[in-house]
């Protein structure tokens, strides 16, 4: 139980392009839902958390209007790049939870690698 | 604020031997303690929480994590390792009550090498 989907798994596209990823919870509604970015090496930095039906919320320094987060419905929560230029390649990895506390783990997708020329 | 440390970038650890992946914690309030796992170009899985009650806490794959209060540390722990172990390993807390923002922090990942 407890599967995130996440896709698509590598985009490689030109600079200026915007890039749309799904996260998907399976078998589960997933209340709340995390995006994060990961460099090599590295731990996961938090961008946004969105709740299902209402706006995300965005750590600082990440641009809201860059980084559009969609969060629908119980189940899809989309990330758009806006725009995406080199420096925005990376590992982007969503996660999801049941609830929006308490003591529920966050299950992961398995991460879409992005790649902008 | 919350923070976790991970005090060890790399753990080697032969095949068969037992393994200890360190993490401590700083929170207020109280916890709750998470252990990912994470294989190369894949996205996090869970392996075990602490919560509350007993302070071993079993989880995935013959993996088990001691919660220690006075120490605020939550090891990982495995008896004998195996070469498939072999991943980058993270630890994760988010408080809970009024002082926390709910927010999973996570250490800076350990990765563990078991060699044959």
């Amino acid at each position: 139980g407890a599967v995130v989907s996440q896709h698509p798994s590598r985009v490689i596209c030109k600079s200026g392009t915007s890039v749309k990823i799904e996260c998907r919870s399976l078998d589960f509604q997933a209340t709340t839902m995390f995006w994060y970015r990961q460099f090599p090496k590295q731990s996961l930095m938090l961008m946004a958390t969105s709740n299902e039906g209402s706006k995300a919320t965005y750590e600082q320094g990440v641009e809201k209007d860059k980084f559009l987060i969609n969060h629908a419905s119980l189940t899809l929560s989309t990330l758009t790049v806006t725009s995406a230029h080199p420096e925005d390649s990376s590992f982007y990895i969503c996660s999801a939870r049941e609830g929006t506390g308490g003591p529920q783990p966050q299950h992961f997708g398995d991460g879409t690698r992005l790649s902008i020329l | 604020a919350q923070s976790v440390a991970q005090p060890e970038d790399q753990v080697n650890v032969a095949e068969g031997n037992p393994l200890t992946v360190k993490c401590t914690y700083s929170v207020s309030g109280n916890p709750y303690l998470f252990w990912y796992v994470q294989y190369p170009n894949r996205g996090l899985q869970f392996l075990l929480k602490y919560i509350t009650g007993d302070n071993l806490v079993k989880g995935s794959y013959g993996f088990e994590a001691e919660f220690n209060k006075s120490q605020t540390s939550f090891h990982l722990k495995k008896p004998s390792a195996l070469v498939s172990d072999s991943a980058l390993y993270f630890c994760a807390v988010r408080g809970y009550g009024s002082s926390n923002t709910g927010k999973l922090i996570f250490g800076q990942g350990t990765t563990l090498q078991v060699k044959p």
